[in-house]
């Protein structure tokens, strides 16, 4: 399978603490994606980061890429309770189309105010 | 500016019936790319249609098919319901082409009884 896992699987923090998600994958890769999820909602875009990228900042995100170790961390700067979700890392699909992603399973992050 | 709109939000059926459900993509995107969410998992891709055609599919039986409409809209079917078929059902819609993150909709929650 090419299915990415993500680490944790839930993570509780308290409001102005850093959170941070890894996530692993298992095939060569030309972006890797994070994405997020309220409770029972669609999900919504946060960063792409391309294959020659190692590090790219929005805002409170910061997200990592090693290629070598096939993995990704994202971190969450001064989290809120607003931030309480669940986040998805997810690649494209060798030989596949852009809008064929493989999602792992996701971290539930709790941020407690 | 509409983002992805999907309809109906919820839907109960019972084991054997057929469903189907429908998507709007956000404005200027023609590409439209159906998930499959059970609960606690990440979303699994269905397929993905282009110009009215099924440009790709993942690993979904036959009883999963789809239509993509002039105007970009698309419909996914289910026939005779299981009741692992019970689960989230989101779209996706893209720009053609490059590495254009994913705009999701809020999902069909799906209960086969």
């Amino acid at each position: 399978s090419q299915q990415g896992e993500e680490d944790p699987q839930a993570l509780s923090i308290q409001e102005g603490e850093n959170a941070t998600m890894n996530c692993s994958y298992k095939t060569s890769i030309n972006n890797l994606q994070w994405y997020r999820q309220n409770s029972g909602r669609g999900l919504v875009h946060l960063i792409l980061i391309r294959s020659n990228e190692r590090e790219k900042h929005s805002g409170r995100l910061r997200v990592t890429l090693d290629t070598s170790k096939k993995s990704s961390s994202l971190l969450i700067t001064a989290s809120r309770a607003a931030d309480t979700a669940s986040y998805f890392c997810a690649t494209p699909w060798v030989g596949g189309s852009q809008g064929n992603l493989i999602f792992g399973k996701g971290t539930k992050l709790s941020v407690k105010p | 500016d509409a983002g992805v709109t999907q309809s109906p939000t919820h839907l109960i059926k019972t084991r054997g019936q057929q469903v189907t459900l429908r998507c709007s993509p956000k404005s200027g995107h023609d590409t439209v790319s159906w998930y499959q969410q059970a609960l606690g998992q990440g979303p699994q891709f269905i397929f993905q249609y282009y110009e009215e055609e099924e440009r790709q599919r993942g690993n979904f039986p036959d009883r999963f098919s789809g239509h993509q409409f002039p105007n970009y809209s698309s419909e996914l079917n289910v026939n005779a319901l299981l009741l692992g078929d019970s689960a989230l059902y989101l779209c996706a819609s893209s720009p053609a082409g490059g590495n254009s993150p994913l705009h999701f909709g809020n999902g069909t929650r799906l209960t086969v009884t």
